[in-house]
């Protein structure tokens, strides 16, 4: 069975930086988009970033871009997300989910459980 | 970007009865090369990640009970749950991805 594990949550004061990591297993990981979709506390989904099976495409949410990069490690079988300038409006569940096969469009049919990422002084 | 609006934001539905959700996008999502709606439907139950529930706009995902369906083309889809479960209660979402930001709904709590 597909599984992803998101790591690298945690307290971050507003203006730092964090990394989140997703390992993925039971999959051929080098095949695959892969997607972060975030949830504030009692909110709803909110779309992050994908990036392409291969790492060489990559699309971001306006929230995020320019602040956020997505990035993986096929060897690894690791997803990332390098997370700077941090503010409150960061401050949520951030989900790893698996796209579709070769193709950064499409729906996210796998997701991780979730790594809290909480921004406050 | 391609605001999705789901209605309504909550609904109450007796066991046994048919519950409708439905989602309107702001620019079509069909694409007309393949024909096909680039809409997904998930359910997200308290606690858990949400669970791909349709793609294709009516396509289920293997494993999906088959009282749980997808309709719609274009702007306006509906995700119908043909005789409620205890199971079902939970928080839908639809989301777009014809387009990057590949948007989501706001949501509909569907309650007993």
């Amino acid at each position: 069975q597909v599984h992803l594990v998101e790591s690298g949550g945690g307290v971050v004061q507003p203006g730092r930086s964090l990394r989140l990591s997703c390992a993925a297993s039971a999959f051929t990981f080098s095949l695959y988009s892969m997607h972060w979709v975030r949830q504030a506390p009692g909110k709803g989904l909110e779309w992050v970033a994908v990036v392409s099976y291969d790492g060489s495409t990559y699309y971001y949410a306006d929230s995020v871009k320019g602040r956020f990069t997505i990035s993986r490690d096929n060897s690894k079988n690791t997803l990332y997300l390098q997370m700077n300038s941090l503010s409150s409006e960061d401050t949520a569940v951030y989900y790893c989910a698996r796209g579709r096969q070769q193709l950064v469009r499409g729906w996210l049919d796998f997701w991780g459980q979730g790594t809290l990422v909480t921004v406050s002084s | 970007d391609f605001v999705m609006t789901q209605s309504p934001d909550s609904l109450a539905v007796s066991l046994g009865e048919r519950a409708t959700i439905n989602c309107t996008s702001s620019q079509s999502v069909l694409y007309r090369s393949d024909n096909k709606n680039y809409l997904a439907w998930y359910q997200q139950k308290p606690g858990q990640p949400p669970k791909l529930l349709i793609y294709w706009a009516s396509t289920r995902e293997s494993g999906v009970p088959d009282r749980f369906s997808g309709s719609g083309s274009g702007t306006d889809f509906t995700l119908s749950v043909s005789s409620l479960q205890a199971e079902d209660v939970a928080v839908y979402y639809c989301q777009q991805y014809y387009r990057t930001p590949y948007t989501f709904g706001q949501g509909t709590r569907l309650e007993v």
